[in-house]
């Protein structure tokens, strides 16, 4: 069965400081991959998506940027974090083509920047 | 431009009623319509979904309703259970048929109390 993992959980860190999340998905091969953020309030923003190593597609411009090192890896990263950039981000993956099945969503990340 | 939108932010219902969360889009492309279920401090996870050619799909105590004409869908749970009580998000999918994949659109979601 396919599985996401995404961690840490909660992240509290100084403004100006580096960020790495890191999501991996296992049982599935060639997944398009996604990373959300919901921030205090609002819905699901789409800020990177991926259909293959290396590629990613960014939805908004912003102090944060994506990977994909491996097929099955997504990092999203900042180089010096801003206060706003603190919310509940998550990775997601799907399969193509089957769009009735909608993405699977890893358990997020809360992050604080403080 | 929103185009997927959830006026409802919250909903309140009494356990065994029934809970009609509603939606609404503005891009006659979307050709699956989702709902998703989330928790605090959890991921969404996937309800129920509809096809744009359908008008109605049923799973259980869920159901999903679309009216094309009107841009509008509707997801019904009876009887609602306090275990029902969580933020609910709708989205809408467009397919990209040469790159095989599709991107989902999401609602700012409804959050929905089921009262004991």
């Amino acid at each position: 069965s396919q599985t996401i993992h995404q961690w840490p959980a909660t992240l509290v860190q100084p403004v100006g400081s580096p960020l790495s999340l890191e999501c991996t998905v296992e049982g599935t091969s060639n997944p398009n991959l996604y990373w959300y953020r919901q921030a205090a309030g609002r819905g699901l923003q789409l800020l990177f998506y991926s259909v293959g190593i290396g590629q990613i597609s960014s939805e908004v411009p912003q102090n944060l940027s994506a990977s994909r090192p491996q097929d099955r890896q997504f990092i999203l990263s900042s180089k010096k974090l801003l206060l706003s950039d603190s919310g509940f981000y998550l990775c997601a993956w799907s399969v193509r083509v089957q769009a009735r099945y909608g993405y699977t969503f890893g358990s997020g990340t809360r992050l604080t920047v403080v | 431009d929103q185009q997927v939108k959830q006026n409802s932010p919250s909903l309140s219902v009494q356990e065994g009623r029934i809970s009609i969360l509603n939606c609404d889009y503005t891009n006659s492309m979307f050709d699956y319509f989702l709902w998703y279920k989330k928790y605090p401090a959890e991921g969404p996870t996937f309800l129920i979904s509809i096809s744009s050619i359908k008008d109605k799909n049923e799973d259980g105590r869920f159901t999903v309703f679309l009216n094309k004409s009107a841009k509008h869908l509707s997801l019904h749970i009876v009887p609602s259970q306090p275990g029902d009580s969580a933020v609910y998000f709708c989205a809408a999918s467009i397919s990209y048929s040469g790159a095989g994949s599709y991107q989902l659109t999401f609602g700012k979601g409804t959050k929905l109390s089921v009262i004991p």
